[in-house]
């Protein structure tokens, strides 16, 4: 199984900042990677996907990165909407797996 | 505007079977571009993909539980299902459906999802 680990795990930022989240793969996955944001009970919401590309009706805020091992999901500038918890899913395989989440949360 | 929904019992006794339905609404579960998937999320944890099939009953599942899971789908009535055998309580977990948009053959994003449904393993 191909491994995704994100970092940080937490995060901790103001209303206006500009936010990284790191996605690495254990091998190359090329661009095939999603991100998700998801609330408290809530279902997962598609952002990104093929590393770059932003999901229609995602705000323009969100962008994606990447590509082989190591990949970047950046708000450029936080707004209270998107406190929240952030996955990346690979999508290289027929099993496909997700990170283990970022937090974002408010400093 | 797709819809999907899941439903079934939210307990179920350790050793026996987790059947869960989802129902697709406001498109058709026999597109061929889509394929629809299980996703299960335990409490305060991560998302874990359980398996992935086609309209016309192409599967694919995780390695972890391919032993105890089964996926099917009626075009009939427009629904899928999911199967888990010998339930533990580490098996309890929010379970979601959602529309897999394929973008090689077997894999690609979530784009719809339901809104997940709590399913207890308890005696």
């Amino acid at each position: 199984d191909i491994q995704m680990t994100q970092s940080p795990s937490t995060l901790s930022a103001s209303v206006g900042d500009r936010v990284t989240i790191t996605c690495r793969a254990s091998q190359s996955i090329s661009s095939w990677l999603a991100w998700y944001q998801q609330k408290p009970g809530k279902a997962p919401k598609l952002l990104i996907y093929k590393a770059s590309s932003l999901e229609s009706g995602v705000p323009s805020r969100f962008s994606g990165s990447g590509s082989g091992t190591e990949f970047t999901l950046a708000i450029s500038s936080l707004q209270p909407d998107d406190f929240a918890t952030y996955y990346c899913q690979q999508y290289n395989t027929y099993s496909m797996t997700f990170g283990q989440g970022t937090k974002v949360e408010i400093k | 505007q797709l819809q999907l929904q899941e439903s079934g019992p939210r307990l179920v006794k350790p050793s026996e079977t987790l059947s869960l339905t989802c129902t697709v609404s406001g498109g058709s579960i026999s597109s061929p571009n889509y394929y629809w998937g299980w996703i299960r999320q335990p409490p305060e944890k991560g998302l874990e993909w359980i398996g992935t099939i086609s309209y016309s009953g192409t599967t694919y599942f995780n390695p972890s539980l391919k032993s105890r899971v089964t996926i099917s789908v009626d075009t009939s009535t427009n629904q899928l299902s999911l199967n888990q055998s010998s339930v533990i309580a580490a098996d309890t977990a929010v379970y979601f459906c959602a529309r897999l948009n394929s973008e090689w053959f077997g894999g690609g994003r979530f784009d719809y999802w339901g809104q997940g449904t709590l399913v207890t393993v308890s005696s």
